[in-house]
Protein backbone atom coordinates (compact mmCIF):
# COMPACT_ATOMS: atom_id res chain seq x y z
CA UNK A 1 0.00 0.00 0.00
CA UNK A 2 1.07 3.48 -0.65
CA UNK A 3 2.18 5.35 2.04
CA UNK A 4 3.55 9.12 2.67
CA UNK A 5 5.48 10.08 5.99
CA UNK A 6 6.08 14.09 6.39
CA UNK A 7 8.28 15.92 9.04
CA UNK A 8 8.51 17.57 11.09
CA UNK A 9 4.80 17.67 12.30
CA UNK A 10 5.00 21.10 13.23
CA UNK A 11 7.43 24.23 12.72
CA UNK A 12 8.12 27.23 13.95
CA UNK A 13 9.66 29.68 11.99
CA UNK A 14 10.28 33.32 12.38
CA UNK A 15 9.89 35.91 8.99
CA UNK A 16 12.96 35.45 6.73
CA UNK A 17 14.24 32.06 8.57
CA UNK A 18 14.17 29.48 5.23
CA UNK A 19 13.70 25.82 6.14
CA UNK A 20 12.81 22.67 4.11
CA UNK A 21 9.67 20.20 5.04
CA UNK A 22 10.05 16.00 3.93
CA UNK A 23 7.90 14.17 2.25
CA UNK A 24 9.05 10.65 2.37
CA UNK A 25 6.85 7.89 0.09
CA UNK A 26 6.58 4.57 -0.84
CA UNK A 27 4.42 3.97 -3.38
CA UNK A 28 3.69 1.19 -6.43
CA UNK A 29 4.41 3.03 -10.32
CA UNK A 30 4.74 6.90 -8.60
CA UNK A 31 2.25 8.85 -11.12
CA UNK A 32 2.66 12.23 -9.40
CA UNK A 33 3.87 13.72 -6.29
CA UNK A 34 1.60 16.69 -4.92
CA UNK A 35 2.33 19.14 -2.72
CA UNK A 36 -0.92 20.85 -1.38
CA UNK A 37 -1.52 24.09 1.01
CA UNK A 38 -4.70 23.82 3.69
CA UNK A 39 -5.21 27.19 6.07
CA UNK A 40 -7.62 26.45 9.06
CA UNK A 41 -11.68 25.81 8.20
CA UNK A 42 -10.17 25.26 4.69
CA UNK A 43 -10.22 23.04 1.62
CA UNK A 44 -6.15 21.99 1.13
CA UNK A 45 -5.62 23.97 -2.06
CA UNK A 46 -3.13 22.80 -5.10
CA UNK A 47 0.40 24.00 -5.13
CA UNK A 48 2.69 21.54 -7.40
CA UNK A 49 2.99 18.17 -9.04
CA UNK A 50 6.27 16.75 -9.83
CA UNK A 51 6.54 13.36 -11.63
CA UNK A 52 9.92 12.35 -11.51
CA UNK A 53 13.13 12.09 -10.08
CA UNK A 54 15.30 15.30 -10.35
CA UNK A 55 12.13 17.24 -11.11
CA UNK A 56 11.92 21.20 -9.25
CA UNK A 57 8.92 23.70 -9.28
CA UNK A 58 8.87 27.14 -7.50
CA UNK A 59 6.16 29.00 -6.95
CA UNK A 60 6.89 32.47 -4.80
CA UNK A 61 8.83 31.58 -1.93
CA UNK A 62 8.07 28.06 -2.28
CA UNK A 63 10.33 25.12 -4.56
CA UNK A 64 9.88 21.34 -4.32
CA UNK A 65 12.04 19.07 -5.67
CA UNK A 66 11.84 15.12 -5.77
CA UNK A 67 13.82 12.47 -5.22
CA UNK A 68 13.18 8.26 -5.67
CA UNK A 69 12.09 8.60 -1.88
CA UNK A 70 10.97 11.65 -1.19
CA UNK A 71 10.57 15.22 -1.79
CA UNK A 72 11.43 18.33 -0.18
CA UNK A 73 8.96 21.37 0.16
CA UNK A 74 11.90 24.46 0.69
CA UNK A 75 10.23 27.97 2.00
CA UNK A 76 12.80 30.55 1.39
CA UNK A 77 12.40 33.90 3.49
CA UNK A 78 8.69 33.14 4.71
CA UNK A 79 6.58 35.42 5.40
CA UNK A 80 3.81 35.30 7.90
CA UNK A 81 0.85 34.68 5.37
CA UNK A 82 2.88 31.45 5.15
CA UNK A 83 1.73 30.19 8.05
CA UNK A 84 -0.50 26.58 6.79
CA UNK A 85 -0.54 23.22 7.22
CA UNK A 86 1.51 21.62 4.31
CA UNK A 87 0.20 18.51 2.84
CA UNK A 88 2.07 15.84 0.80
CA UNK A 89 0.54 13.29 -1.29
CA UNK A 90 1.38 10.83 -3.71
CA UNK A 91 -0.77 9.03 -6.76
CA UNK A 92 0.55 5.51 -7.83
CA UNK A 93 -0.11 2.96 -10.93
CA UNK A 94 -3.60 2.10 -10.72
CA UNK A 95 -5.21 4.64 -8.68
CA UNK A 96 -8.19 6.03 -10.71
CA UNK A 97 -7.06 9.15 -9.29
CA UNK A 98 -6.96 8.39 -5.81
CA UNK A 99 -4.31 10.24 -3.62
CA UNK A 100 -2.61 8.97 -0.67
CA UNK A 101 -2.43 11.94 1.89
CA UNK A 102 0.66 12.41 5.08
CA UNK A 103 -0.37 14.15 7.76
CA UNK A 104 1.08 17.21 6.97
CA UNK A 105 3.59 20.05 8.50
CA UNK A 106 2.18 23.07 10.59
CA UNK A 107 3.98 25.66 9.40
CA UNK A 108 3.72 29.05 11.84
CA UNK A 109 5.65 31.94 10.56
CA UNK A 110 6.22 34.60 13.02
CA UNK A 111 7.02 38.73 12.42
CA UNK B 1 -17.98 32.49 -8.28
CA UNK B 2 -16.25 28.79 -9.76
CA UNK B 3 -16.00 26.29 -6.67
CA UNK B 4 -16.38 23.37 -4.99
CA UNK B 5 -19.71 24.58 -2.59
CA UNK B 6 -20.34 21.65 0.64
CA UNK B 7 -23.49 22.45 2.85
CA UNK B 8 -23.41 22.26 5.55
CA UNK B 9 -20.14 23.32 6.33
CA UNK B 10 -21.26 22.74 10.35
CA UNK B 11 -23.71 19.53 11.39
CA UNK B 12 -23.91 18.39 15.12
CA UNK B 13 -26.24 15.03 15.50
CA UNK B 14 -26.66 12.52 17.97
CA UNK B 15 -25.71 8.93 17.40
CA UNK B 16 -27.97 7.24 15.56
CA UNK B 17 -29.57 9.79 13.71
CA UNK B 18 -29.52 9.61 9.51
CA UNK B 19 -28.13 13.15 7.56
CA UNK B 20 -26.56 13.70 4.30
CA UNK B 21 -24.01 16.18 3.44
CA UNK B 22 -24.22 18.28 -0.57
CA UNK B 23 -21.56 18.56 -2.93
CA UNK B 24 -22.05 20.72 -5.78
CA UNK B 25 -18.88 21.78 -8.17
CA UNK B 26 -19.34 24.65 -11.41
CA UNK B 27 -16.13 23.86 -12.72
CA UNK B 28 -17.25 21.18 -15.61
CA UNK B 29 -15.49 18.54 -13.99
CA UNK B 30 -16.20 14.93 -14.52
CA UNK B 31 -14.69 13.72 -11.57
CA UNK B 32 -15.62 13.89 -7.73
CA UNK B 33 -14.79 12.57 -4.85
CA UNK B 34 -15.26 12.37 -0.61
CA UNK B 35 -12.28 12.88 1.66
CA UNK B 36 -12.44 12.27 5.24
CA UNK B 37 -10.04 14.40 7.50
CA UNK B 38 -9.49 12.54 10.94
CA UNK B 39 -8.69 14.43 13.90
CA UNK B 40 -4.83 13.83 13.23
CA UNK B 41 -5.64 15.63 9.90
CA UNK B 42 -5.22 12.42 7.28
CA UNK B 43 -7.30 12.89 4.58
CA UNK B 44 -8.55 9.67 3.64
CA UNK B 45 -10.35 8.76 0.37
CA UNK B 46 -13.83 7.47 0.61
CA UNK B 47 -15.17 7.38 -2.69
CA UNK B 48 -14.46 8.84 -6.12
CA UNK B 49 -17.21 9.38 -8.98
CA UNK B 50 -17.00 9.80 -13.10
CA UNK B 51 -19.15 10.28 -15.26
CA UNK B 52 -21.70 9.54 -12.48
CA UNK B 53 -20.31 6.04 -12.58
CA UNK B 54 -18.73 4.72 -8.84
CA UNK B 55 -14.85 4.11 -9.76
CA UNK B 56 -13.39 4.15 -6.02
CA UNK B 57 -14.97 2.66 -2.99
CA UNK B 58 -12.76 2.21 -0.15
CA UNK B 59 -13.42 0.22 2.78
CA UNK B 60 -16.00 2.41 4.69
CA UNK B 61 -18.89 1.36 6.84
CA UNK B 62 -21.63 0.45 4.30
CA UNK B 63 -23.65 3.13 6.42
CA UNK B 64 -22.09 5.41 4.12
CA UNK B 65 -24.10 5.91 0.95
CA UNK B 66 -22.63 8.34 -2.10
CA UNK B 67 -25.23 9.19 -4.90
CA UNK B 68 -24.21 11.15 -7.83
CA UNK B 69 -27.57 12.30 -9.71
CA UNK B 70 -25.06 14.25 -12.66
CA UNK B 71 -21.38 15.37 -13.18
CA UNK B 72 -21.98 18.39 -10.86
CA UNK B 73 -23.13 17.16 -7.68
CA UNK B 74 -22.05 14.18 -5.12
CA UNK B 75 -23.90 13.80 -2.17
CA UNK B 76 -23.18 11.45 0.50
CA UNK B 77 -25.52 10.19 3.24
CA UNK B 78 -24.65 8.57 6.54
CA UNK B 79 -27.36 6.12 8.68
CA UNK B 80 -26.85 6.03 11.93
CA UNK B 81 -24.19 7.96 13.09
CA UNK B 82 -21.83 6.94 15.17
CA UNK B 83 -19.21 8.74 17.83
CA UNK B 84 -16.14 7.85 15.31
CA UNK B 85 -17.88 9.10 12.40
CA UNK B 86 -17.15 12.81 13.70
CA UNK B 87 -14.26 14.23 11.41
CA UNK B 88 -14.23 17.12 8.64
CA UNK B 89 -15.34 15.91 5.40
CA UNK B 90 -14.24 17.45 2.09
CA UNK B 91 -15.31 17.29 -1.53
CA UNK B 92 -12.90 17.65 -4.23
CA UNK B 93 -13.32 17.59 -8.42
CA UNK B 94 -11.06 17.18 -11.15
CA UNK B 95 -11.19 17.14 -14.75
CA UNK B 96 -11.15 13.39 -15.24
CA UNK B 97 -9.23 10.53 -13.61
CA UNK B 98 -5.70 11.85 -15.36
CA UNK B 99 -6.68 15.73 -14.09
CA UNK B 100 -5.98 14.62 -10.13
CA UNK B 101 -2.57 15.36 -11.73
CA UNK B 102 -3.11 18.97 -12.15
CA UNK B 103 -4.40 19.15 -8.93
CA UNK B 104 -8.12 18.57 -6.82
CA UNK B 105 -10.23 21.32 -6.89
CA UNK B 106 -11.92 21.18 -3.04
CA UNK B 107 -14.44 22.31 -1.08
CA UNK B 108 -13.83 24.17 2.40
CA UNK B 109 -15.03 20.96 4.15
CA UNK B 110 -17.96 19.92 6.00
CA UNK B 111 -16.93 19.19 9.89
CA UNK B 112 -20.02 16.81 11.72
CA UNK B 113 -19.81 16.18 15.18
CA UNK B 114 -21.59 13.44 16.66
CA UNK B 115 -22.91 13.74 20.48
Amino acid sequence: EDQVTQSPEALRLQEGESSSLNCSYTVSGLRGLFWYRQDPGKGPEFLFTLYSAGEEKEKERLKATLTKKESFLHITAPKPEDSATYLCAVRGADSWGKLQFGAGTQVVVTP
Amino acid sequence: DTAVSQTPKYLVTQMGNDKSIKCEQNLGHDTMYWYKQDSKKFLKIMFSYNNKELIINETVPNRFSPKSPDKAHLNLHINSLELGDSAVYFCASSQGIQGANYGYTFGSGTRLTVV
